[in-house]
């Protein structure tokens, strides 16, 4: 167990949905980032919060969204939902903006 | 654009032999490295770092190498045994402090018995 916690761990939706991953950082992590991994694809960076503001964005869609509660759990929000979202979301923590992340065990979304 | 990329998808080595994982990456501004190991079920853990003022960095079984003039680095697991078969990403920071992590596709390792 890594202390980061995600849920749900799979969910299974259909297109133009909306769904809502969750993540509870490890205790004392402040920073919360989240990844998106399609088939064969790497980890790609969406978007990182820390102690409840967003810090840095990467290639997330315009129709996804996040926030870092006062309690410094996340949510990741994904809307009308295209096939292509099928994916693996991961939420990693860490202190500070520290290079090693603490990654959950993923939210595998399948759209269909 | 993949900034850092994983060449080979899988790798299959003999228990006890050396497993050598390879990484390219593009961008110049790039100054930390990490290697994450995955198994089956569960999310990426780290492994091992560099930092680009290192060529080497080394951790019991495993040695990670960098090559900054050919923007390249290798992660070394010597002896190999069958607890090792994973997925091994290999990860780049860059200098601007947005402190996100760019990730190669994977290597999937199998160490045969």
């Amino acid at each position: 167990d890594s202390g980061v916690t995600q849920t749900p761990k799979h969910l299974i939706t259909a297109t133009g949905q909306r769904v809502t991953l969750r993540c509870s950082p490890r205790s004392g992590d402040l920073s919360v980032y989240w990844y998106q991994q399609s088939l064969d694809q790497g980890l790609q960076f969406l978007i990182q919060y820390y102690n409840g503001e967003e810090r840095a964005k990467g290639n997330i869609l315009e129709r996804f969204s996040a926030q870092q509660f006062p309690d410094l759990h996340s949510e990741l929000n994904l809307s009308s939902l295209e096939l292509g979202d099928s994916a693996l979301y991961f939420c990693a923590s860490s202190y500070s903006g520290a290079n090693v992340l603490t990654f959950g065990a993923g939210s595998r979304l399948t759209v269909l | 654009d993949q900034q850092v990329k994983q060449n080979s998808p899988s790798l299959s080595v003999q228990e006890g032999r050396i497993s050598i994982l390879n990484c390219d990456y593009t961008n110049s501004m790039f100054d930390y490295f990490l290697w994450y190991k995955k198994y089956p079920a569960e999310g990426p853990t780290f492994l091992i770092s560099i930092s680009s003022i290192k060529d080497k960095n080394e951790d019991g079984r495993f040695t990670v190498f960098l090559n900054k003039s050919a923007k390249h680095l290798s992660l070394h697991i010597v002896p190999s045994q069958p607890g090792d078969s994973a997925v091994y990403f290999c990860a780049a920071s860059d200098q601007t402090g947005a402190n996100n992590l760019f990730f190669g596709t994977g290597t999937r390792l199998t160490v045969i018995p």
